[in-house]
């Protein structure tokens, strides 16, 4: 069964300094996002790519946060400079565009601690 | 802007006994409605949907949720629990409608079933 990967699963960091999360979505599947998810609540979404495209961004830290999505396959989140605030899971999940099919299927997550 | 509701933090469950872990939403228009579950640290892993039609919906590993329009709720039950069950759960709403293109998913804050032997 097809799986979205996501690496390092975990990763500790001392503030200010870079982070990178690496995602790769099903195969076939148009639609990625990144869900940040903080201990004891529930994934909220980062940032959302239709093919290479941006759709939503609105809740992405973006003077420190960056994410791309280069030739619509693969993805890449960043941090920099990581603040302790940041420390949670990061998941990856992907979904068709095509169909009926309105699930999103998750990656196994990043948990991220910054020191 | 939409939203869910997961009343309990924590359901405590007997092995062999029905479930039922509650979940109610806002959202404008009708909504798309989903199940996950998460192990310990691991990914969501999908349970079921509604998205139209018959309003009780059956998922992955005997679990089944029915949709109540009237009360905006979208409760998760099963008919006998197990102990591999123990997990934590996650109700999640979507618009129907999102001409943006957006299809991010709200999440609950989450409940963790905890099924004793």
């Amino acid at each position: 069964e097809a799986e979205v990967a996501q690496s390092p699963r975990y990763k500790i960091t001392e503030k200010s300094q870079a982070v990178a999360f690496w995602c790769d979505p099903i195969s076939g599947h148009a639609t990625l996002y990144w869900y940040r998810q903080i201990l004891g609540q529930g994934p909220e979404l980062l940032v959302q790519f239709q093919d290479e495209s941006v759709v939503d961004d609105s809740q992405l830290p973006k003077d420190r946060f960056s994410a791309e999505r280069l030739k619509g396959v693969d993805s890449t989140l960043k941090i920099q400079p990581a603040e302790l605030g940041d420390s949670a899971m990061y998941l990856c999940a992907s979904s068709s565009s095509r169909g009926s099919s309105y699930e999103q299927y998750f990656g196994p997550g990043t948990r991220l601690t910054v020191t | 802007a939409q939203s869910v509701a997961q009343p309990e933090d924590q359901v405590n469950v007997a092995e062999g006994n029905p479930l039922t872990v509650k979940c109610t939403y806002s959202v404008s228009g009708n909504p798309y409605l989903f199940w996950y579950v998460q192990y310990p640290n691991r990914g969501l892993q999908f349970l079921l949907k509604y998205i139209t039609g018959d309003n009780l919906v059956k998922g992955s590993y005997g679990f089944e949720a029915e949709f109540n329009k009237s009360q905006t709720s979208f409760h998760l039950k099963k008919p006998s629990a197990l102990v591999s069950d123990s997990a934590l759960y996650f109700c999640a709403v979507r618009p129907l409608l999102m001409d943006t293109g957006r299809r991010a998913l709200t999440f609950g804050s989450g409940t963790r079933l905890q099924v004793q032997p």
